[in-house]
């Protein structure tokens, strides 16, 4: 079973300056990885799928790379809307399953 | 307009049972996954278990045994429900759509409903 491991637990950054947010696989998990965004009070979002691919609606500020096991979502210039903790996750054929990370939570300094 | 809209919150006490729903529109519902994610007061996203069609559910082994996912195709609606609700349970469940990504193919999950929270206390 895979585990994803994210890093830092809590990003305190200023609007405008850039955010990189670690995940890291405890198997290779391909080119499967995708990235949430959650915030409060409100259900999670879709933000990027494939490892780089940006989803439906996503502003061209917020990238993902990585491949194997070490994965990566960067927000080049955070705007207020961006605080929020963010999720990997990863979804294997075998066994039929979905594995999220713990989260990073990006906080306002 | 691809929607998934749950049932609301629920209050019960340990030993009751529970059914909430997630409706769904816009979409083929036979030919998706559906899952079901818990988040307990202040913590992460964990993967309850998932169905497709008049398929039986595919559960977390943490969950097996003590949930059941169904669905009712001729409403497009999936259902969790308890038959012994413990206090551990009470956390936020979100439904979504297991969709595909547009270019990978990879398995994603596009669309959520809101959230039914539910509190379990005697």
């Amino acid at each position: 079973e895979v585990v994803l491991t994210q890093s830092p637990a809590t990003l305190s950054l200023s609007p405008g300056e850039r955010a990189t947010l670690s995940c890291r696989a405890s198997q290779s998990v391909a080119s499967d990885l995708a990235w949430y965004q959650q915030r409060p009070g409100q259900a999670p979002r879709l933000v990027i799928y494939g490892v780089s691919m940006r989803a439906t609606g996503i502003p061209a500020r917020f990238s993902g790379t990585g491949s194997g096991t070490d994965f990566t979502l960067t927000i080049s210039s955070l705007e207020p809307e961006d605080f929020a903790v963010y999720y990997c996750q990863q979804r294997p054929n075998r066994p039929l399953r979905f594995t999220f990370g713990g989260g990073t939570k990006v906080e306002i300094k | 307009e691809v929607q998934l809209v749950q049932s609301g919150a629920e209050v019960k006490k340990p030993g009751e049972s529970l059914k909430v729903s997630c409706q769904t529109s816009g979409f083929s519902f036979p030919n998706y996954w559906i899952v079901w994610v818990r988040q307990m007061p202040g913590k992460g996203l964990e993967w309850v278990g998932m169905v497709y069609g008049d398929s039986d559910g595919v559960y977390n082994s943490s969950f097996e045994g003590h949930v059941t996912i169904s669905t009712d195709k001729s409403i497009s609606t999936a259902y969790l429900q308890w038959s012994s609700l413990r206090a551990s349970d009470s956390a936020i469940y979100y439904c979504a759509r297991q969709g595909v990504g547009a270019i990978t193919g990879t398995p994603i999950l596009d669309f959520w409903g809101q959230g039914t929270l539910v509190a379990v206390s005697s």
